[in-house]
Formats: structure tokens, C-alpha cells, sequence
């Protein structure tokens, strides 16, 4: 099962450039996590934000949350090639335990 | 950070062949472990949720006959794809929650993931 859409879903930018990507879900939350994911490999968390946040700021990532419009924008500000990647949202219920559900995710290209 | 250990990294196997792959937390205890599914340019499917002593929860459409999990111990999870078909082939993840007494539903931490290529 998915939660839902997050756009765009793909984005290329210059390095130097800022990146938003935004997730839409669709259930009530615990929190909302935000995860990259190189080409072919695990994937890595990279910032939590709960349902009772608004606004997250984590080094060169921004994360917001509206739990009345159910969405959610993570901010790059920048970027650097580095940062291509794959980046999913997920979604933790309030049922303890249960697993995360990830949202389609943003295919970010940053080039030199 | 939790470190999970994912084994092999990639397989190549013939149709009708099962593969086992092997989902490992190296420094701390997953009593809960999960699996995902991955195909190319697509977001993560949960597949099921693998209990410590206890049978796995599938989620819906995931045969369980299918895909055999066993979570046989606090560091250790397999999932066994039985009777490989070429659809089958597909990009496996498996993730832990390091629970450690912390808040519930934190962060996962993901294995390496496994490409499996049925031929």
C-alpha cells in the first residue's frame, strides 16, 4: 500500500540551486519521515518531523508539514551533484510498530 | 547509527530455483523487521512484517507461500522466494526499527537491498 503522491517526480536543477519536493498522504500520522535513496541501493533517513511540528530544519534540509492539507515539502537549499538521488516520504501511523509507508518519490538530478 | 546487513547484494538465479536472502541488525535487537519491494523507478511496497518468534504479517496480494519469512532470532530475518518466476524479479529491501527503548515509530534503518534477476 502506498499513502500517496509526491511531486514533482523528477527534478533537475544547477548546482547551487534550491530543490522542494512535496508528498501528499492520505492517513493520520505519528510522524512523516523524509528518506534518500541512491540508484540501487538501501535507503537513508534523513529527517523526522511529528505531527505536532510544523517546521524542521536539519543542516541544508528544510521540512515542513501541513497535517490540515495532509502534505509535507522537504527543501534543499544548495544543492550539490551529490545530492542526486531518489527521495521518498513515509508516513508512520499511530499504531505502534507497524511500518512505514512510502510515498512515489522525487528522481533529483543536480548537475555541475 | 543501526547498521542492518542485507545479504547478497545481487543474485542471478533460473526460474523455478528459490533464493533466500538474509536481513541481519549488526548492533542492536530487532524484534520487528520489514520487507519491501522494489521495482525499477518505483517507490517501496511493503510486503510483510516480520515478527521475532512469531509468524510474519503479510500484507495484502503477497503470497506467503511465495515469500517465506522466518525471524528465527533478535538479529536476523530471511525471506525465501520460492519457486522463482522471471516477475519475480524485482529490488528486495529489508528494514529495522531500533526500538531500544526510544519513542515507537521512529526511523527505519534499511539493509543494502537485494536485486534478484529471474531468468
Amino acid at each position: 500500500s502506498q499513502q500517496g503522491e509526491e511531486d514533482p517526480q523528477a527534478l533537475s536543477i544547477q548546482e547551487g540551486e534550491n530543490a522542494t519536493m512535496n508528498c501528499s498522504y492520505k492517513t493520520s500520522i505519528n510522524n512523516l519521515q523524509w528518506y534518500r535513496q541512491n540508484s540501487g541501493r538501501g535507503l537513508v533517513h534523513l529527517i523526522l518531523i511529528r505531527s505536532n511540528e510544523r517546521e524542521k530544519h536539519s543542516g541544508r534540509l528544510r521540512v515542513t508539514l501541513d497535517t490540515s492539507k495532509k502534505s509535507s515539502s522537504l527543501l534543499i537549499t544548495a544543492s550539490r551533484a551529490a545530492d542526486t538521488a531518489s527521495y521518498f516520504c513515509a508516513t508512520a501511523s499511530n499504531q505502534a510498530g507497524t511500518a512505514l509507508i512510502f510515498g512515489k518519490g522525487t528522481t533529483l538530478s543536480v548537475s555541475s | 547509527g543501526a547498521v542492518v546487513s542485507q545479504h547478497p547484494s545481487r543474485v542471478i538465479c533460473k526460474s523455478g530455483t528459490s533464493v533466500k536472502i538474509e536481513c541481519r541488525s549488526l548492533d542492536f535487537q530487532a524484534t520487528t523487521m520489514f520487507w519491501y519491494r522494489q521495482f525499477p523507478k518505483q517507490s517501496l511496497m511493503l510486503m510483510a512484517t516480520s515478527n521475532e518468534g512469531s509468524k510474519a504479517t503479510y500484507e495484502q496480494g503477497v503470497e506467503k507461500d511465495k515469500f517465506l519469512i522466518n525471524h528465527a532470532s533478535l538479529t536476523l530475518s530471511t525471506l525465501t522466494v520460492t519457486s522463482a518466476h522471471p516477475e519475480d524479479s524485482s529490488f528486495y529491501i529489508c528494514s529495522a526499527r531500533d526500538f531500544s527503548g526510544r519513542a515507537l515509530n521512529e526511523k527505519l534503518f534499511f539493509g543494502s537491498g537485494t536485486q534478484l534477476s529471474v531468468l
